[in-house]
């Protein structure tokens, strides 16, 4: 059982240039999520989706598109990177009462 | 603006004693918590939650206590042990206002032997 997988999981990106982080669940969650991870800053919030065909933004969507088409995948993207998009980021799904299953994270840097 | 605070960066405990986390919030909607933990180069993981209609929930050696009136939760852990040593956040939700987690910036904690 693999639960949430994130690819890739390293990746360096010249300013302007375009990316795609894709998340994979088997565990059938509705739910998910994905975060930005900064030193000192905790967890932020980029998009969600309570389920397949549906997405909206969270605390810091700006810069970043999502999409949902399988139940399965939730895709972020950068459509013109930024250094300040320069972070971990974090895919999670939900079982139900906030109890989230993350990924081990996705490593952008942007220079 | 921060609604989940977690104002202590790093604490430092002795293996077998007691560790003593500390999250507040600001939110007087948030009706769910929960304590994740996160080691280096890993996800982090689910570690205990509580609602707001009780103020004490114990799983093993996790206690998470919760003052409404103080807008304050806290995580003891005992006794402490070295795997225990991880970053761990606090999180809060309002079940009236969507499905996101307010996450706290995280405490690391280092249990030493």
């Amino acid at each position: 059982n693999a639960g949430v997988t994130q690819t890739p999981k390293f990746r360096v990106l010249k300013t302007g240039q375009s990316m795609t982080l894709l998340c994979a669940q088997d565990m059938n969650h509705e739910y998910m999520y994905w975060y930005r991870q900064d030193p000192g800053m905790g967890l932020r919030l980029i998009h969600y989706s309570v389920g397949e065909g549906t997405t909206a933004k969270g605390e810091v969507p700006d810069g970043y598109n999502v999409s949902r088409l399988k139940k399965q995948n939730f895709l972020l993207g950068l459509e013109s990177a930024a250094p300040s998009q320069t972070s971990v980021y974090f895919c999670a799904s939900e079982r139900g009462a906030g109890e989230l299953f993350f990924g081990e994270g996705s490593r952008l840097t942007v220079l | 603006d921060q609604q989940v605070k977690q104002n202590s960066p790093s604490l430092s405990v002795q293996e077998g004693r007691i560790s003593i986390l500390n999250c507040d919030y600001t939110n007087s909607m948030f009706d769910y918590f929960l304590w994740y933990k996160k080691y280096p180069a890993e996800g982090p993981t689910f570690l205990i939650s509580i609602s707001s209609i009780k103020d004490k929930n114990e799983d093993g050696r996790f206690t998470v206590f919760l003052n409404k009136s103080a807008k304050h939760l806290s995580l003891h852990i005992v006794p402490s042990q070295p795997g225990d040593s991880a970053v761990y956040f606090c999180a809060a939700r309002s079940s009236n206002s969507g499905y996101a987690l307010n996450f706290g910036k995280g405490t690391s904690l280092l249990v030493t032997p």
